[in-house]
């Protein structure tokens, strides 16, 4: 099946650590993003990739890291720099052209620090 | 003030009545409009997908787009207490762009 997949599914992090995220799709998107989702705000960027080992800063970035070294994995790394990383991580993905702004998401991972 | 404005609810309807769902916006570069349902705890799934102005009926959803008052709609039909999730809202000005959420409205729909 064609799809989003992220993990883990929760995580919990102490105070001080970087934590990786997973993101991997296998519809042959070329467009990757990150976003985070806290209660009553909907879902604001952090970090979004059009092409492999190419990637820019969204609205909230600080904090946090990604990597493109392959079509479709884009891992975020939330830092310790991250002062209020407790939230739902969404991952998601889109083509370019055409409907390319439709953006298919994954299941979601959710962070909490200890 | 936030580029989308949407009430979060929540809004409560009776089985089978219409459920009516807005949001306005402030930029008027916008041109792509969305619709995702997100159930709790669940990645967002797209609903229904509009470019510019006009209506676009899918089933029992209609989307309404009206540029000129940088606004717009989403109707379901019929509602099932299967409905009952989190509706947001999202725009953005081209392809492979970011896309900018409302807040979500979440919709409980009562047997």
């Amino acid at each position: 099946d064609g799809g989003i997949t992220q993990s883990p599914k929760y995580l919990f992090r102490k105070e001080g650590q970087n934590v990786t995220l997973s993101c991997e799709q296998n519809l042959n998107h070329d467009a990757m993003y990150w976003y985070r989702q806290d209660p009553g705000q909907g879902l604001r960027l952090i970090y979004y990739s059009q092409i492999v080992n190419d990637f820019q800063k969204g609205d909230i970035a600080e904090g946090y890291s990604v990597s493109r070294e392959k079509k479709e994995s884009f891992p975020l790394t939330v830092t310790s720099a991250q002062k209020n990383p407790t939230a739902f991580y969404l991952c998601a993905s889109s083509t370019l052209g055409g409907r390319g702004n439709e953006q298919f998401f994954g299941p979601g991972t959710r962070l909490t620090v200890l | 003030q936030k580029e989308v404005e949407q009430d979060p609810g929540p809004l409560s309807v009776p089985e089978g009545a219409i459920v009516s769902l807005n949001c306005t916006y402030s930029n008027s570069a916008f041109q792509y409009f969305m619709w995702y349902r997100q159930y709790s705890r669940k990645g967002p799934e797209l609903l229904m997908y509009t470019y510019s102005s006009g209506n676009k009926e899918d089933g029992r959803f209609t989307a309404q787009v009206d540029k000129s008052s940088k606004y717009i709609s989403l109707f379901i039909r019929d509602s099932q207490p299967s409905d009952s999730a989190t509706y947001l809202c999202a725009m953005n000005k081209a392809a492979g762009n970011k896309l900018t959420f409302g807040g979500g409205t979440r919709v409980l729909v009562k047997p």
